[in-house]
């Protein structure tokens, strides 16, 4: 069965300093993951996917098949990273279009 | 651009009453989705579509229905609210004619208070 656990449900950080979001899955096929991000008063949207393999506002995140993780990673924080991401799972072959999103971590990053 | 709209923003109603919540997209998309909102506990899928009459049941669908009737509206049915469906609904909407299946679009949400 697909499962995305995301460990973390707050995560702090001071602005400059590294940030990593962890992002674990279970998935028996070929999974593909997806970070979305929701800022404050804002709408959930799409904030990067593992096969563009792109950095987006200066966040990465590479799939580690080994061991099943697809975490968050961006050198520098800043104030506007602030906001709640989530880590979503796709599976080929599972029902169309169906997303298996984790708990969510909220990040605030501190001035 | 994508746009995904949901009938109201705030809504309140009371226990035992029937709410619809509906949703409309405007990029002909085929797949159509309802979340429920909570912290803690993410993002959790009610129903989706990915047809017109076609509904499938997602990890949370006791105390809802839906219908879609036109490619671009999918509606949430509360048939009888109750307080523990207090909650932050979220539509989405995703194209299964490209590859990308993974990329879906959201509307801004309904805040639903049952009391």
């Amino acid at each position: 069965a697909q499962r995305v656990t995301q460990p973390e449900k707050l995560l702090s950080v001071f602005k400059g300093a590294p940030v990593e979001l962890k992002c674990n899955y279970s998935y028996s096929g070929s999974p593909e993951l997806f970070w979305y991000v929701q800022y404050s008063r804002q709408r959930l949207q799409l904030l990067l996917r593992h096969i563009s393999r792109e950095s987006i506002k200066g966040f990465t995140a590479d799939l580690n098949k080994g061991e099943t993780s697809f975490h968050l990673k961006k050198p520098f924080a800043q104030e506007e990273d602030s906001a709640m991401y989530y880590c979503a799972l796709y599976g080929r072959g599972s029902t169309l279009g169906r997303l298996y999103f984790g708990r969510g971590t909220q990040l605030t990053v501190w001035p | 651009d994508v746009k995904v709209t949901q009938s109201s923003r705030y809504l309140v109603k009371r226990t035992g009453e029937k709410v619809f919540l509906e949703c409309v997209q405007d990029m002909d998309h085929e797949n159509m989705f309802w979340y429920r909102q909570d912290p803690g506990l993410g993002l959790r899928l009610i129903y989706f579509s990915y047809d017109v009459k076609m509904k499938e049941k997602g990890d949370i669908p006791e105390g809802y229905s839906v219908s879609r009737e036109k490619k671009e509206r999918f509606s949430l049915i509360l048939e009888s609210a109750s307080t523990n469906q207090t909650s932050m609904y979220l539509c989405a909407s995703s194209d299964q004619s490209r590859g990308d299946l993974g990329e879906q679009f959201f509307g801004p949400g309904t805040r639903l208070t049952v009391l």
